[in-house]
């Protein structure tokens, strides 16, 4: 059973166009990671929230936390093929782990 | 800033040997983890170490066994290799000071043939 849900798992999509990617989960964590990743490369740390409903911006990428801390979203605006790449969530409560959402993969056609 | 170094990075082993990976974490980070991923897949969690001690097991296959060193570097042991056992392998590391939040180094290609 996979702890972080992910959604949608593919999304193709126009450069210019915009795109929100879910993660969701019944268990709270006390943080969060979106990651993204290239193929044959290890996952890059994008942004980790921590606070329920915080909202984190990265040029053209925002990150929200659910109040409750079981769920979070990436908003894209205006995407980019530089954008395409496999983007990963990954939760942790305890440091010992981190549970990683089933990903989506985006591809951004020119 | 230095990163999460995984050597090598591209390995090639036959059925029934042995292999070791190897993972030096960001500079006074005290945790260590390592994953698998499989083509198509996202990262399963294997094993974690936080300051020299196994932390947390996820499923690593009794033919696999990993330690951390002294010096905070993690080697991953991988004996009796199976074809199955293809796949990108991932170590991360991160401090428990602060925000925990882990960082990934660029990973191990094993193929087994």
């Amino acid at each position: 059973t996979q702890l972080l849900e992910q959604s949608p798992q593919f999304l193709s999509i126009q450069e210019g166009e915009n795109l929100t990617v879910y993660c969701n989960s019944s268990s709270v964590f006390s943080s969060l990671q979106w990651y993204r990743q290239e193929p044959g490369e290890g996952p890059v740390l994008l942004v980790t929230v921590v606070t329920g409903g915080e909202v984190k911006k990265l040029k053209r990428l925002t990150f929200q936390f659910g109040d409750a801390r079981k769920d979070s979203s990436l908003h894209i605006t205006a995407a980019q093929p530089g954008d395409t790449g496999l983007y990963l969530c990954a939760g942790s409560n305890t440091g010992n782990q981190f549970y990683f959402g089933t990903g989506t993969s985006l591809t951004v056609i020119p | 800033a230095a990163g999460v170094i995984q050597s090598p990075r591209h390995l090639i082993k036959e059925k029934r040997e042995t292999a070791t990976l190897k993972c030096y974490p960001i500079p006074r980070h005290d945790t260590v983890y390592w994953y698998q991923q499989g083509p198509g897949q996202d990262p399963q969690f294997l094993i974690s170490f936080y300051e020299k001690m196994q932390s947390d097991k996820g499923s690593i296959p009794d033919r696999f066994s990993a330690q951390q060193f002294s010096d905070y570097h993690s080697e991953l042991n991988m004996s009796s290799l199976e074809l199955g056992d293809s796949a990108l392998y991932f170590c991360a590391s991160s401090t428990r000071t602060g925000i925990t939040e882990a960082f990934f180094g660029q990973g191990t290609r094993l193929t087994v043939v």
